[in-house]
């Protein structure tokens, strides 16, 4: 299916695991990004990609790691963790010449 | 860094009724994109209305409309005649004209007005 898919859905963890979350995108999109939805908040910057191999932080980018060795593709891992990081997380993407950034379904994280 | 701030935690309205959702954004930007995103029970993020800075019309789509106010940087949608499928969080969001530089189009979001419609 063409789109931007998440998985898991949902996902229940424990303290100082390591978690990895999935995005997949088949438009061949340049731009991907990673956001947490907390309330309050709105969503927040955690990570972002102009192209394959080139990633940059986001203003909440602690405890996170990013890849993306190719385009279609950019995983988010949590390399440890921690209640603070139960939040249900966003992965988009946006083409170089159109303005709207499109949207996963989310995945919702509880960490224990 | 630009902020954007919605004062309105949650709204409600009448079915048919009109409502607005207020959001002001603070930038030294001259130039950049406003949006407003809907997010329905399901989560899916939905792109209702975008705005550009440049142009002075306010955007309209079906029932959504914008009110655009560069020089106060206030940017609330108007939601006319209600209906119950209008109700979900809705986001107010800025970008950056200048996407392909080290912004990359990131959006910076405002906190979220919880819109409730009663039959």
């Amino acid at each position: 299916d063409a789109g931007i898919t998440q998985s898991p859905r949902y996902k229940i963890t424990e303290t100082g695991r390591q978690v990895t979350l999935m995005c997949h995108q088949t438009w061949s999109h340049s731009y991907m990004f990673w956001y947490r939805q907390d309330l309050g908040h709105g969503l927040r910057l955690i990570y972002y990609s102009a192209a394959a191999d080139i990633t940059d932080k986001g203003e909440v980018s602690d405890g996170y790691v990013v890849s993306r060795s190719k385009t279609e593709n950019f995983p988010l891992t949590l390399e440890s963790a921690t209640r603070s990081q139960t939040s249900v997380y966003f992965c988009a993407s946006r083409d170089r010449i159109y303005n709207e950034q499109f949207f996963g379904p989310g995945t919702r994280l509880t960490v224990l | 860094a630009q902020t954007v701030t919605q004062s309105q935690p949650e709204m409600s309205v009448q079915e048919a009724e009109t409502v607005t959702l207020s959001c002001t954004y603070d930038t030294s930007e001259s130039d950049y994109y406003l949006f407003w995103y809907k997010q329905p029970p399901s989560r899916q993020m939905i792109l209702v209305i975008r705005q550009e800075a440049y142009k002075q019309q306010n955007a309209t789509e079906n029932r959504f409309s914008v009110n655009f106010q560069k020089a106060a940087k206030s940017f609330s949608l108007k939601i006319s005649d209600s209906q119950l499928g209008d109700a979900a969080m809705y986001f107010c969001a800025y970008r950056s004209v200048n996407a392909g530089g080290t912004s990359y189009g990131k959006l910076t979001f405002g906190q979220g007005t919880i819109l409730t419609v009663h039959p």
